[in-house]
């Protein structure tokens, strides 16, 4: 089983839609959670960290689900700029500290 | 904003031979790591190194691959003998420590094509 899994879409999706990405692990002791965007052969940033009880910064909202082991991450009121891969980021295996990526969710805005 | 800076952005070789890709964290940053994207694939990691010395590394670094921090700014990944699956996007990356939800900085990387 893969250690992390994501659906790598595309998500095609026209401006101002609400669309949800998900994310499962599988190393259930893993502790810290992030998404990251990647734009096309760029460096992947940081979007936001994933916390328990879930988080909101503006149109993003990420949830954790430790017992079915997934996170998702919701943009509502997509713009043109969102247009990008969504990488989802694990701490572990084994418990270790080293994140480890997800292949990440391809989302295409259109006008 | 603090950068992570890589160099050289494109390094075009030869197969056998020796690459060196550099780096420069972040100053106040303790940890630091190389990943690689393949075309098309995931970012996978290589290497964490703290302390001067390997805390991690995953089993794509195998005897081919060396880090090492110089100096007290750059930290660079050798590939001894390239071949042409190490074709790839290399990303430096450093973060402050490795807490619950610290974050990693990333370098705009390095594309290593080997023909």
């Amino acid at each position: 089983r893969k250690e992390v899994e994501q659906d790598p879409g595309p998500f095609n999706v026209p401006e101002g839609a609400t669309v949800a990405f998900n994310c499962t692990y599988s190393n259930s002791a893993s502790q810290s959670f992030f998404w990251y965007r990647q734009d096309c052969r760029k460096e992947p940033k940081l979007l936001m960290s994933v916390y328990s009880s879930g988080n909101e910064d503006g149109r993003f909202t990420a949830q954790l689900n430790r017992a079915s082991q997934y996170i998702s991450l919701l943009i509502r009121d997509s713009k043109l700029s969102d247009s990008a891969t969504y990488l989802c980021v694990v701490n572990g295996p084994g418990g270790s500290y080293i994140p480890t990526f997800g292949r990440g969710t391809s989302l295409i805005v259109h006008p | 904003e603090p950068e992570v800076t890589q160099t050289p952005s494109h390094q075009v070789t030869q197969m056998g031979q020796e690459v060196i890709l550099r780096c420069v964290p972040i100053s106040n940053h303790l940890y630091f790591y190389w990943y690689r994207q393949i075309l098309g694939q995931k970012v996978e990691f290589l290497v964490s190194f703290y302390n001067n010395e390997i805390s991690e590394k995953s089993e794509i670094f195998d005897d081919q691959f060396s880090v090492e921090r110089p100096d007290g700014s750059n930290f660079t990944l050798k590939i001894r003998s390239t071949k042409l699956e190490d074709s790839a996007m290399y990303f430096c990356a450093s973060s402050r420590d490795t807490s619950t939800n610290e974050k990693l900085f990333f370098g705009s990387g390095t594309q290593l094509s080997v023909l």
